[in-house]
């Protein structure tokens, strides 16, 4: 089946380390995006990707990197950096252009940082 | 960036009712949608609009894009327990070659049985 595939589901870290959140989609789309959610709060874009090897900031970047080397994966790092890393983390694909320019999500990873 | 303003904020209705939610922007937008999330899950894409003043159903929900193209309402007739979740709307804005979803803050929806 086609889809966003979003690895772990629950994520623990010690305060200070870098962690990797993976994001896969075999949907054939040329987006991707990553947000964040807070309790209470709307999704918070952090960085896109509309094609291999390019990416762009969002609205809340910083303390995060990311790469797109393939089409299908846009796997996203929270570095230490990043001063309030516990979040519920969402990937999401989209085609681009016209109709059809819906975005998919993955189910989500929750990170918790102790 | 650009913000979405989504209201009301969270709705206690009984089961049948009908519910009504909008969102409105400072920005004209070329797409709009909705989505549903539940606990603990991303969000499920309900209706996707286009073009100004469409108006598109998908069972019992019902949406349009504003006339203006800065805002859009989501109505959900006839609810039921399963309608409880977070409904979010979504502004697409395309310029050139840059295609960056915005979403509203979200409303919780609450259906007493």
């Amino acid at each position: 089946d086609g889809g966003i595939t979003q690895s772990p589901k629950y994520l623990f870290r010690k305060e200070g380390q870098n962690v990797t959140l993976s994001c896969e989609q075999n949907l054939n789309h040329d987006a991707m995006y990553w947000y964040r959610q807070d309790p209470g709060q709307g999704l918070r874009l952090i960085y896109y990707s509309q094609i291999v090897n390019d990416f762009q900031k969002g609205d809340i970047a910083e303390g995060y990197s990311v790469s797109r080397e393939k089409k299908e994966s846009f796997p996203l790092t929270v570095t230490s950096a990043q001063k309030n890393p516990t979040a519920f983390y969402l990937c999401a694909s989209s085609i681009m252009g016209g109709a059809g320019t819906e975005a998919f999500f993955g189910q989500g990873t929750r990170l918790t940082v102790v | 960036g650009q913000q979405l303003n989504q209201s009301p904020q969270s709705m206690f209705i009984q089961e049948g009712e009908d519910v009504s939610m909008n969102c409105t922007s400072s920005s004209i937008f070329n797409t709009w949608l909705w989505y549903k999330q539940d606990p603990g899950e991303g969000p499920v894409l309900l209706i996707a609009l286009y073009k100004a003043g469409e108006l598109t159903s998908n069972g019992r929900l019902t949406a349009q894009f504003g006339i203006t193209r800065k805002d859009s309402f989501l109505n959900i007739s006839a609810s039921i327990p399963s309608d409880v979740g977070i409904y979010f709307c979504a502004g697409l804005h395309s310029g050139g070659s840059n295609y960056k979803l915005t979403f509203g803050k979200g409303t919780l929806l609450t259906v007493n049985p």
